[in-house]
């Protein structure tokens, strides 16, 4: 089966520790993305990696760390830096960084900061 | 600075009506622009897309309608059924390596 996997589901956090959300795709996309959502915000860009190696910042990217060292994996870090870590994040991709590509969403991790 | 403003937040239409949500949005250079899906709990899925040489782009029950000159953009839902109870999002991204914008989003509940 083809798509995008995002592990845990659920993940309790303590105040003060960082935590990895994992994402990997085998559609063999080039593009990945992280977004954040919370209730009644939509869909918040953190960070997106268009190639290995590389990556760049969203709109909220601060107190959060990612890195593309294989094309089907992008992990992104919460770490302690982040003030209000509690939210569902989503990992998505795309063929290639070109628009109108259709971005295809993991089914999410929940991070409940305890 | 909201560049995708999305209206209504919530919806209840009753079985077999019409759904209708409607977004606007600023930027002139974004020339695509998806709806997704998303139901409680899990990922958003596209639903369905336009580009701004067209006016109206229809699949199946669910239709786009697209206004240029207004910079708006609706999806209209026919014959809406439980099962459309979702939430939905509209979104826009601009030529080249360019990301989505998205709405803040619709909760729509169909009543049966």
């Amino acid at each position: 089966d083809g798509g995008i996997t995002q592990s845990p589901k659920y993940l309790f956090r303590k105040e003060g520790q960082n935590v990895t959300l994992s994402c990997e795709q085998n559609l063999n996309h080039d593009a990945m993305y992280w977004y954040r959502q919370d209730p009644g915000q939509g869909l918040r860009l953190i960070y997106y990696s268009q190639i290995v190696n590389d990556f760049q910042k969203g709109d909220i990217a601060e107190g959060y760390s990612v890195s593309r060292e294989k094309k089907e994996s992008f992990p992104l870090t919460v770490t302690s830096a982040q003030k209000n870590p509690t939210a569902f994040y989503l990992c998505a991709s795309t063929p290639s960084d070109v628009s109108g590509d259709t971005q295809y969403f993991g089914p999410g991790t929940r991070l409940t900061v305890l | 600075q909201q560049q995708v403003k999305q209206s209504p937040q919530s919806l209840i239409v009753q079985k077999g009506g019409i759904s209708i949500i409607n977004c606007a949005y600023e930027n002139t250079a974004f020339d695509y622009f998806p709806w997704y899906q998303q139901f409680p709990g899990k990922g958003p899925a596209l639903l369905i897309a336009i580009r701004p040489d067209v006016s109206e782009k229809k699949e199946g029950r669910f239709t786009i309608s697209f206004n240029k000159s207004a910079k708006q953009f609706s999806l209209h839902i026919m014959d809406s059924q439980p099962g459309d109870s979702a939430t939905y999002f509209c979104a826009a991204s601009k030529g080249g390596y360019s990301t989505l914008t998205f709405g803040k989003g619709t909760m729509l509940l169909v009543s049966p």
